[in-house]
């Protein structure tokens, strides 16, 4: 089956400065890949996602890229706020459909003011 | 519109006993499903049902059964609860090849 590995698993970041969360899989099979934020005691939410015939995606200061050569996918947030702070998971789906998600372990985002 | 609702929030029980979690979406949602989250072990799909009456494996689906009741409600049962099923656990929904919107969770502690 899929296996979805995430780095870092914490990461404290300057308010401002910018975030980079990094996710490799490994089954080439795979060409579904979003990005989940959860806050405190709340149930994950997406943020964006990227399907393999797309190399980057930009909402606002949020921005994914896909390298389907080398398996990884990366979060990028810029210009950080203290509201980015949570818990980010990656996830990748075999497939056309997005059924069968496997999520990484998830990074934990600490915005420094 | 509710969203995902789940009950109930917290849980406690003892091993051996049985319980069922519940789960509605008024989204008018085909696909539904059922994950635990451990700490560092991000969410590990336990089932899902891709419309109604049907049910399929996830990842982790041992110890658990599932019953899509109709399109709005997804049940969870744990027959005979193990330490070892101490987790939370989230049902979510989504149309076809669409995002996934996620419930608030039941926190689940079997001693």
């Amino acid at each position: 089956g899929e296996n979805v590995e995430q780095h870092p698993s914490t990461l404290s970041v300057q308010e401002g400065d910018s975030a980079v969360i990094k996710c490799t899989y490994s089954d080439s099979a795979s060409n579904y890949f979003p990005w989940y934020k959860q806050e405190l005691g709340k149930g994950p939410q997406l943020i964006i996602d990227i399907r393999s015939n797309v190399g980057e995606k930009k909402d606002q200061r949020i921005a994914v890229t896909l390298n389907k050569t080398a398996k990884h996918f990366s979060l990028h947030i810029t210009e950080t706020q203290p509201e980015d702070s949570a818990v980010y998971f990656c996830a990748a789906s075999i497939g056309f459909g997005n059924e069968k998600l496997t999520f990484g372990t998830g990074t934990r985002l600490t915005i420094i003011p | 519109n509710a969203g995902v609702t789940q009950t109930p929030k917290f849980q406690v029980l003892k091993t051996g006993q049985s319980m069922t979690l519940q789960c509605a979406q008024d989204m008018n949602h085909n696909s539904m499903y059922w994950y635990r989250q451990d700490p560092g072990m991000g969410l590990r799909l336990i089932y899902y049902s891709a419309s109604e009456g049907t049910t399929d494996k996830g990842e982790v689906p041992n110890g658990y059964n599932v019953s899509r009741l109709n399109k709005r409600e997804f049940s969870l049962r744990l027959e005979s609860a193990a330490p070892s099923q101490t987790s939370v656990y989230f049902c979510a929904s989504s149309l076809p090849n669409n995002e996934q919107f996620f419930g608030p969770g039941t926190r689940l502690t079997v001693l």
